[in-house]
Parts: C-alpha cells; structure tokens; sequence
C-alpha cells in the first residue's frame, strides 16, 4: 500500500523566519510528488518533482526531492502571514489515476 | 486556466436525505475526482471516473455513489445522508498524462449533515 507521511503535522513560527516541512513517501512505481498549498478553499499546484537533486523555485519556495532516501523537502524562507496554509505532499499510485495525499502539514506565521 | 466549479459552497441536510454535489470543468479533462477532506485525515479519494461513463471506487466509497454523464459534470451522490459525512468535499480534474499528473480542485464544497 503507497504511504506518504508528512512532518511536522503543525509548525508555528514568527514572520520572517525559515521553514522546512518534510515529505517521505513509499509507493511502488515512483514517478513525481506534487506539492500542494491549501489556504481557506482549493488546494493550488505549487511543485512537480520526478528528478533527485534537483531543486524547483518559485520567489520564496523551493522544494527539492531525494529518491533514494524517499523524501522531499519544501523550503520556505522570510515567511509571511500570508504563508500561513496547509502544505500538502501527493504521489501518484502504481498504474493508477489517482494521487495519494499526505495528512498535510498545517503552517501558521505570526506577526 | 483551469476552472473546477463546484456548485455549493455551503451546504447544510437532515439525515436520510439525498444529497447531489456537483462538480464541472472547463478544460476537457477525461479524468475527475471526489475528495473529502476531515482534520488529521487529509484528503481521502471517495471516486474517481477516467471517461464518461466510467467510474472507480477510491479508498472510503462506502455510503457514495457517483454519476459522469457528460465528460465535463461528475456528481457525487449521498443516498441517504448519515452525520459522519459531514466533511469538506473536493472536486478535482486532471488530464492525466505520463508527464503531467497535476489535479486542479475546486473549492470544495463543506456539507454539515444534522
């Protein structure tokens, strides 16, 4: 069964400073892990991963993924209020449509 | 862009009751999705449909049915509405190539059921 763990379940933390939430995942035909940020509605696409090593960016997000531990990182730094959201990290199954999700990691930046 | 409508935000039953969520698309998309969404669960996939007509069961169907009569509108149908589904409802569509496994969601719809 694919299983994708996120961690920390829940990070509060002062604007301005550097988060790393965490991603590790078994399935059983990797092909790409999906970050996703949800705010008070829809989940919206942040990162598509497939290569190790390979860092994506975007302003002050980065994520970069490791296939051989199984794990990706999504990096934000100088966070601000309006970081605060949920992060979730998803993977295709094996020969399926659909992503399974990690329980997302609940992100809150205090003034 | 990809629009995903779903087409309540806010909806509220009574028990037993029949329950209709409807979802459409606008990008010609073969594959969609019912999520839903409880605290320290995360999203759960209910059912999935691949092309009209077709539908597959996700992990938690039980209780669910779902309708794709058109390849833009998938319904997603509580027969007999229960208090655990109350819950957050995401609609999701993909196009689904080797390459490009992104969904666009809704923006879901929250059903209390009394």
């Amino acid at each position: 069964e694919d299983k994708v763990v996120q961690s920390p379940l829940s990070l509060v933390v002062h604007e301005g400073d550097t988060v790393t939430l965490n991603c590790s995942y078994e399935v059983t035909n990797f092909r790409s892990l999906l970050w996703y940020k949800q705010e008070k509605k829809a989940p919206t696409f942040l990162f598509m991963l497939t290569s190790s090593g390979i860092e994506k960016k975007s302003g002050r997000l980065s994520s970069i993924l490791d296939k051989k531990e199984l794990f990706s990182i999504l990096n934000i730094t100088a966070t601000q209020t309006g970081d605060s959201a949920i992060y979730l990290c998803a993977l295709p199954g094996a020969g399926s449509y659909q992503l399974t999700f990690g329980k997302g990691t609940k992100l809150s930046v205090i003034p | 862009d990809v629009k995903v409508t779903q087409s309540s935000r806010y909806l509220v039953k009574r028990t037993g009751e029949k329950v209709f969520l409807e979802c459409v698309q606008d990008m010609d998309h073969e594959n969609m999705f019912w999520y839903r969404q409880d605290p320290g669960l995360g999203l759960r996939l209910i059912y999935f449909s691949y092309d009209v007509k077709m539908k597959e069961k996700g992990d938690i169907p039980e209780g669910y049915s779902v309708s794709r009569e058109k390849k833009e509108r998938f319904s997603l149908i509580l027969e007999s509405a229960s208090t655990n589904q109350t819950s957050m409802y995401l609609c999701a569509s993909a196009a689904w190539r080797a390459t490009n496994e992104k969904l666009f969601f809704g923006s879901g719809t929250q059903l209390s059921v009394l």
